[in-house]
Parts: structure tokens; sequence; C-alpha cells
């Protein structure tokens, strides 16, 4: 059974840098074709993705937040991890991992973490 | 990348059917057979329903039908229950360089 986890900060300060890491089992992000990445839900709002790492580290990052955004994987150990700088309030949301085998379809998702942005 | 386009709201009694659309354009929806559909309760983590437009994951019961026309997609739950109440999410494949599109989301209430 495939799992995921999020581990990370609940809270942080405007202007600090967010570190968050998805750690999972029973797949492994070196065979071809799967992809994990990341995921946030700002409270009430809809779901949008931030950053995918694919098995053969090719990434991807939503554009309006690429500048701020760094998305790398350990296969070693199963995790990757999510950078984001420069956190403001308006990025206060729960953040999700993700698997995805392909075309965006996410099969399996972590249970979610909520990081908040206050000072 | 603009989030495809759902209604806010939909609703129905026990036992009726609810449809929803997912509207986007040529470069999303309507350029590939790449939608999804998914679940989420109150607190969380989404659930997948749907995925390439009308193909249901193991598990999931065949109340839950998937189609698309054009630029836009649907899912439809018949034969309503009360736990089908919850936010339902589309999702479409846009590309190879760029990320995924969600849809706005559609609260579904079983009155």
């Amino acid at each position: 059974q495939i799992t995921l986890k999020e581990s990370g900060p609940t809270l942080v300060k405007p202007t600090q840098t967010l570190t968050l890491t998805c750690t999972f089992s029973e797949f492994s992000l070196s065979t071809s074709g799967v992809g994990v990445g990341w995921i946030r839900q700002p409270p009430e709002k809809a779901l949008e993705w931030l950053a995918l790492i694919y098995w053969n580290d090719d990434k991807r990052y939503r554009p309006s937040l690429k500048s701020r955004l760094t998305i790398t994987k350990d296969t070693s150990k199963n995790q990757v991890v999510l950078t984001m700088t420069n956190m403001d309030p308006v990025d206060t949301a729960t953040y999700y991992c993700a698997h995805t085998g392909g075309y965006y379809k996410v099969d399996y998702w972590g249970p979610g973490t909520l990081v908040t942005v206050s000072s | 990348q603009s989030a495809l386009t759902q209604p806010p709201s939909a609703s129905g009694s026990p036992g009726q059917s609810v449809t929803i659309s997912c509207t986007g354009t040529s470069s999303d929806v309507g350029g590939y057979n790449f939608v999804s559909w998914y679940q989420q309760h109150p607190g969380k983590a989404p659930k997948l329903m749907i995925y390439e437009v009308s193909k249901r994951p193991s598990g999931v019961p065949d109340r839950f039908s998937g189609s698309k026309s054009g630029n836009t997609a649907s899912l439809t739950v018949s034969g309503l229950q009360a736990e089908d109440e919850a936010d339902y999410y589309c999702s479409s494949y846009a590309g190879t360089n760029i990320l995924g599109v969600f849809g706005t989301g559609t609260k579904v209430t079983v009155l």
C-alpha cells in the first residue's frame, strides 16, 4: 500500500523560507513514469499544483511561484523536499504531497499539513 | 494557466442524480483525454474518483461516471447517498511542459 506523509513546520513568519519533506513508501521514485509533487489548498479555497518532480529528475513549477520554489528528491531516502522562499500570509494553506503515475492523475495523497504564515 | 471552471454548488435528494460540469479550453480539457475528478470531505485529503475522463479506480462505486464533450468535462453521481456530500474537483493535463490544472471546486449537498 503506497503511503506518503508530509512533515515540516506548522507556523512560519513572513519572509522566512518554508521547507517541507514528503516521505513515502511502497514505490520508488526511480521507476519510469512516476512523479511526486506538491499541491496546496488555502482555507476554503481550491487545490493548486505547486511543483512536481519526475523519476528522471525532470521538474515542473507553478509559473507564478517559480522564482520561490525548489523541488528535489532523495531516492535513497524515499523523500521529496519542497522549499518556498519569502513566505507571505497568503501562502497559508494545507500542503499535500502527491503521487502520480502520469498526466497529473494523483492516485495517492498524503494527509496534508497545515502551514500558517503569521508574525 | 487559469483554473478550470466549475459551478460553486450542486444538490440533489437521496437516490437522485447530480451532474457537475468542468469547463476549460482546447489547451487542457479539450486537448487531451486526461481529465480526473476528486472527492474531498471536510478536513480530509482528496480522493481520486475518475481518471482519463471516464475510468474508475478500483473501489469507486459505479454510481460515479465521467464524460467529456469539447472543452467541458462532466461528473455524474447517480443514486445519491448521504456520504456523497463533499467537495468535488476536476483536474486536467495541460501539456508536457506545464503543471496540470485543477477546477474551482463544487460543493455537492445531499438534501
